[in-house]
């Protein structure tokens, strides 16, 4: 157990839809991070924040948006969902350098149909 | 623009023997490297992470290799098991600002033990 918790575990809505994931970093982390990983591909990081301000952005396309809480939970939304958008989706966490120990939490698994 | 490249893509061996995954990059500059370990369905998990100076790191039956001036790793299982049957990870970072932009995933090597 890496101490990063997910919910819900599994998700399944349809096209054009809006979802929120949810991520709980382990005690002390201050970064958090969101990782997309669709079948047989790797992981395409999206976003990353640092005591709750953005820090960094990857791939994250405009449909979706993050944000990170004062008690450093954070929520990914995901909105106009499609079919693509299907994939696992993952929380990491670190206590500030993403160069170092990042620890990820078990995943959301997203199903649009 | 940075790169890393694992081989092979997959890879079946019989449980008791033992295997190497390899790891070539470009990401400039070089911070670390790390390999994680990543079951079907599940969060990946940390084996190691090795840093410019450091030449090779254990953890248990894993063992990783780097090369800094040829930019190759290599992780070497030893004396597999069916639960080493997972997806592995080469992740190497820059030096550069900070953020996770700076972190370059490889698209990992799918191992298979067999009985």
């Amino acid at each position: 157990d890496s101490g990063v918790t997910q919910t819900p575990k599994h998700l399944i809505t349809a096209t054009g839809q809006r979802v929120t994931l949810r991520c709980s970093p382990r005690s002390g982390d201050l970064s958090v991070y969101w990782y997309q990983q669709s079948l047989d591909q790797g992981l395409q990081f999206l976003i990353q924040y640092y005591n709750g301000e953005e820090r960094a952005k990857g791939n994250i396309l405009e449909r979706f948006s993050a944000q990170q809480f004062p008690d450093l939970h954070s929520e990914l939304n995901l909105s106009s969902l499609e079919l693509g958008d299907s994939a696992l989706y993952f929380c990491a966490s670190s206590a500030g350098n993403p160069h170092y120990e990042q620890y990820f939490g078990p995943g959301t698994r997203l199903t649009v149909t | 623009k940075n790169q890393v490249e694992q081989s092979p893509q997959s890879l079946i061996i019989l449980e008791g023997k033992n295997c190497t995954l390899q790891c070539n990059y470009t990401v400039s500059p070089f911070s670390n490297l790390r390999w994680y370990k990543q079951d079907t369905g599940r969060g990946p998990v940390s084996l190691t992470i090795m840093t410019f100076s450091e030449n090779t790191k254990s953890n248990g039956r894993y063992t990783a290799t780097l090369d800094a001036d040829t930019k190759q790793s290599s992780l070497h299982i030893t004396a597999s098991q069916l639960s080493d049957s997972a997806s592995y990870i080469c992740v190497v970072s820059d030096s550069s600002g900070g953020g996770a932009d700076g972190l370059t995933f490889g698209k990992g090597t799918h191992l298979i033990i067999q009985p």
